[in-house]
């Protein structure tokens, strides 16, 4: 199984400044790496997949990096509604795998 | 818009047994893998299990194999599982989840609430 650690585990910054979130691979998941955003009381939202590509609906200030085993979930300008857990996923190999999330919170 | 709705969830005694079910509309249910994803209260995401839409491909986490079985109807649209031997770890919100044309999850229902507790 294909561990995914996240750091970290919590990030406290203000409104307008960039946040970058961290997930780490036990084992090559090449580019297969997703990124989701999970806001209190609702079900998580895909933001980011193959690593780098936005989904729909995405604003321009998220984006997505790596390959191998280290991937960067980066928002350049932080907003309010940015608040939020994040949760990388891969599928490179089942089982299907998510880290342990990253929280992210607006001073 | 994409819509997935789960039921059936509840409060069962462990070692009990609880089928889930999810309806699906407005995109072509029969042509999308779909997935089980569970979330333990104030806990992180973990898939449960992945059936393609032709029913020709199906796995499981390592913790619910040989407890929990998926199946779908596509003559309904409709997704289920039959979880057998509960065990108060399996207390979580159960999301309903599709698996889109990237093959990543791109729909999620809103969960049902499965608590497993004497």
């Amino acid at each position: 199984e294909i561990v995914l650690t996240q750091s970290p585990a919590t990030l406290s910054l203000s409104s307008g400044e960039r946040a970058t979130l961290s997930c780490r691979a036990s084992q090559s998941v090449s580019t297969y790496l997703a990124w989701y955003q999970q806001k209190p009381g609702q079900a998580p939202r895909l933001l980011m997949y193959d690593a780098s590509n936005r989904a729909t609906g995405i604003p321009a200030r998220f984006s997505g990096s790596g390959s191998g085993t280290d991937f960067t979930l980066t928002i350049s300008s932080l907003e309010p509604e940015d608040s939020a857990v994040y949760y990388c996923q891969q599928r490179s190999n089942w089982p299907l795998t998510f880290g342990g999330g990253t929280k992210v919170e607006i001073k | 818009e994409v819509l997935l709705v789960e039921s059936g969830g509840g409060l069962v005694k462990p070692g009990g047994c609880l089928r889930l079910s999810c309806a699906a509309s407005r995109f072509t249910f029969s042509t999308y893998g779909m997935n089980w994803v569970r979330q333990a209260p104030g806990k992180g995401l973990e898939w449960v299990s992945f059936i393609s839409g032709g029913t020709n491909y199906i796995y499981y986490a390592d913790s619910v194999k040989g407890r929990f079985i998926i199946s779908r109807d596509n003559t309904e649209n409709s997704l289920f599982l039959q979880m057998n031997s509960l065990t108060v770890e399996d207390t979580a919100v159960y999301y309903c989840v599709r698996e889109g044309v990237q093959k990543w999850f791109d729909s999620w229902g809103q969960g049902t609430l499965v608590t497993v507790s004497s």
